[in-house]
């Protein structure tokens, strides 16, 4: 079984407009993290945003925040206000345990966005 | 320099060529990590390294041989390549205290093409 669903392979949104990035996850670990990246066409992931399980509010990083909803092991990403360099692959990851070890990160296989004018 | 480096950017290799991907942080990180991506398929990682030491293997062929001399640079070796082995391999580093959970920094990538 699939550790990180990303439902939607492609999406199209107005600029302006909000988007919600779907990603479910699967873990039995009490102890987990959740990311997103942004993976421009120039290749390189860059980080946006990060979930700890045991947070209580949901993160929120400038027009980023993170919609976790626990007890569905759900953790969108929404971006309001889209702008056209928002255009890019996203990727939702999780990494399980307490990081008293380097844990790699496991990653679902994307969603690509396209921000249209 | 900042953040993470990667060099070379782009290599072309033959199948009986060797090469080697070099990844510096500038991050102060003691943690380093290789992932591979592959067309239409999620990231897989590859190889972690914690304080220098291996930490974890995803059964990688041994056609790739990782290398960590210190806690800012690692290198992926590389021999004998297929060409499935064609991908983008991205470096990332992190730290690692213990109880604590700590976003990854990607470098920009080696994007690789085995003929």
């Amino acid at each position: 079984a699939q550790k990180i669903t990303q439902t939607q392979p492609g999406m199209f949104v107005q600029e302006k407009e909000a988007v919600t990035l779907d990603c479910t996850y699967d873990t039995s670990d009490q102890s987990y993290g959740l990311f997103w990246y942004k993976q421009p066409s120039s290749g390189e992931m860059i980080f946006l945003i990060y979930q700890g399980s045991y947070d209580e509010q949901n993160a929120t990083e400038g027009r980023y925040s993170l919609n976790f909803q626990k007890a569905r092991k759900s953790a969108n990403l929404v971006i309001s206000a889209s702008q056209l360099g928002d255009s890019a692959m996203y990727f939702c990851a999780m990494r399980e345990g307490t990081g008293g070890g380097a844990d790699g990160l496991t990653f679902g296989k994307g969603t690509h966005l396209i921000i249209q004018p | 320099e900042t953040g993470v480096t990667q060099t070379p950017r782009h290599l072309v290799m033959g199948m009986t060529n060797k090469k080697s991907l070099k990844c510096e942080q500038h991050l102060g990180h003691n943690a380093m990590y290789w992932y591979k991506q592959s067309a239409k398929k999620p990231l897989e990682l590859m190889f972690v390294y914690s304080l220098e030491e291996r930490v974890e293997n995803n059964s990688v062929p041994s056609r790739f041989s990782p290398e960590c001399p210190n806690s800012s640079h690692l290198f992926l070796h590389l021999h004998t390549l297929q060409p499935e082995d064609s991908a983008l391999y991205l470096c990332a580093s992190s730290q690692d205290p213990t109880g604590t959970i700590y976003e990854q920094y990607f470098g920009p990538g080696t994007r690789l093409t085995v003929t």
